[in-house]
């Protein structure tokens, strides 16, 4: 059963602190999609990419926020240093990357993270 | 720039009834839209997705959504409401640029059925 995969799941951390989030795509895929969750402005895009490189980061926070493909296999976003205001839950999708009927995302279950 | 609004953040009906989530899109283009669901602490699962051809689709778990130009919609149905329908629903459409294909997403509806 394909599916993407998110680690850690929950992460809280303090104010300053490194935050490292991982995300396996289905294999396959050549685009994934990083996505921020939270209650006031729902699910915003942050970044993506198309055979590892990143295509469009302007959603990202350029200061903090850093995303990269080290491989085919891996994807990360990382978040230093960290503010209260990053608790959200951060989401990783893969997909073919093309138009028409293979324009489909597939989700992780996410990344919750609280920092304090 | 391709945007969608769904009317209504919160939509609650009995179990048994029909169920209608309604979506607007704005687009410059022919879009590709889509409905997700996301369960409770879980991701979100494609329910349909609209591309070209049939303007009525089919989607899992008994979801169908039509697309209408005229009216700029793509409003989401199930004619009778199950209590494990109970979740976020999200319309998006697909925003293409140089690089690529990205979805740009609604705020969400939360679907509530009470017995």
């Amino acid at each position: 059963d394909a599916r993407v995969t998110q680690t850690p799941r929950h992460k809280v951390t303090e104010m300053g602190q490194e935050v490292t989030m991982r995300c396996q795509p289905i294999l396959g895929h050549n685009t994934v999609f990083w996505y921020r969750q939270t209650m006031m402005q729902g699910l915003e895009l942050l970044a993506y990419f198309r055979n590892r490189a990143p295509l469009d980061d302007s959603g990202m926070p350029k200061d903090r926020f850093s995303a990269e493909m080290p491989d085919a296999t891996l994807a990360t976003l990382k978040i230093q240093p960290s503010e209260p205001r990053d608790s959200a839950v951060y989401f990783c999708a893969s997909g073919l990357g093309t138009g028409g009927s293979k324009n489909i995302q597939y989700f992780g279950a996410g990344t919750r993270l609280s920092v304090l | 720039a391709q945007s969608v609004t769904q009317l209504g953040s919160h939509v609650s009906v009995s179990e048994g009834a029909l169920v209608l989530l309604r979506c607007n899109y704005s687009s410059s283009v022919p879009p590709y839209l889509f409905w997700y669901v996301q369960y409770p602490n879980q991701g979100l699962q494609l329910l349909l997705k609209y591309t070209t051809g049939a303007t009525l689709v089919k989607g899992i778990n008994g979801f169908e959504a039509e697309f209408k130009k005229s009216e700029t919609s793509f409003h989401l149905t199930k004619p009778s409401a199950h209590m494990s329908d109970a979740a976020e629903y999200f319309c998006a459409v697909s925003l293409y640029s140089n690089s690529g294909y990205a979805l740009n997403f609604g705020k969400g509806t939360s679907l509530l059925v009470t017995p």
